[in-house]
């Protein structure tokens, strides 16, 4: 079956970093990307990896190493607004997206 | 820009009873999707549809029908709910079919209770 993991929830501190992990399984792979989710509002694109390496975008990287299927997003100089959810998918072969259920940051000052 | 308005935002409905869920987008995306999301899973695909005029199930498409009349409009449509159905549904859409380059943009939910 196809499965991408994250951790539920995590913590981390205003000004701080914090690198949220995903692995996935899947039949296929066709890019991964990261969403971020404010509670009660729609998931917003962050970032797209096709190729190893990392993608920086301002305070935000995404890592992708296929061979392990692993990604993280790290985000740095945290600030209380990132108090979100980030959703990692992944593209199967059929070019749909298969997603994780999103991991609940919760920033404190 | 509007983006993608979905209608209602929020609705109770009796089990047994039909409900369309209404989304619209300006941005002339080929492709849109309906997902639901529950606490705890992914964003789930229930259909979706690369161009006006054609359809495809997801994967959880029983109990929901949709429809591609034209570019801007995907309602979906529960013909008889059940309070399993109870669930927050997104609309998506994007401006190719398929992964493309990975955006989909959102519109802000329909929250549905079924009981």
């Amino acid at each position: 079956g196809q499965n991408i993991d994250q951790p539920t929830e995590m913590t981390a501190t205003e000004g701080a970093i914090v690198q949220i992990n995903c692995t996935y399984q899947t039949s296929g792979f066709n890019g991964l990307f990261w969403y971020q989710q404010h509670a009660g509002e729609a998931p917003t694109f962050l970032s797209y990896n096709v190729l190893d390496g990392l993608e920086e975008k301002g305070r935000f990287s995404s890592f992708l190493s296929r061979s392990k299927g692993y990604s993280y997003l790290l985000l740095k100089e945290l600030q209380m607004k990132d108090s979100a959810s980030y959703l990692c998918a992944v593209g199967d072969s059929n070019y749909q997206l298969i997603w994780g259920a999103g991991t609940k940051l919760i920033i404190k000052p | 820009t509007a983006g993608i308005t979905q209608a209602p935002t929020s609705q109770i409905l009796a089990a047994g009873r039909s409900m369309t869920l209404r989304c619209t987008q300006d941005m002339r995306h080929n492709a849109m999707y309906w997902y639901r999301q529950d606490l705890g899973l992914g964003l789930r695909l229930i259909h979706y549809s690369n161009t006006a005029g054609t359809t495809g199930k997801g994967e959880v498409p029983d109990g929901y029908s949709v429809s591609r009349a034209n570019t801007d409009d995907f309602p979906l449509t529960l013909a008889s709910a059940v309070p399993s159905q109870t669930s927050v549904y997104f609309c998506a859409s994007s401006e190719v079919s398929g992964i493309g380059n990975g955006e989909l943009f959102f519109g802000e939910g329909s929250r549905l209770t079924v009981l």
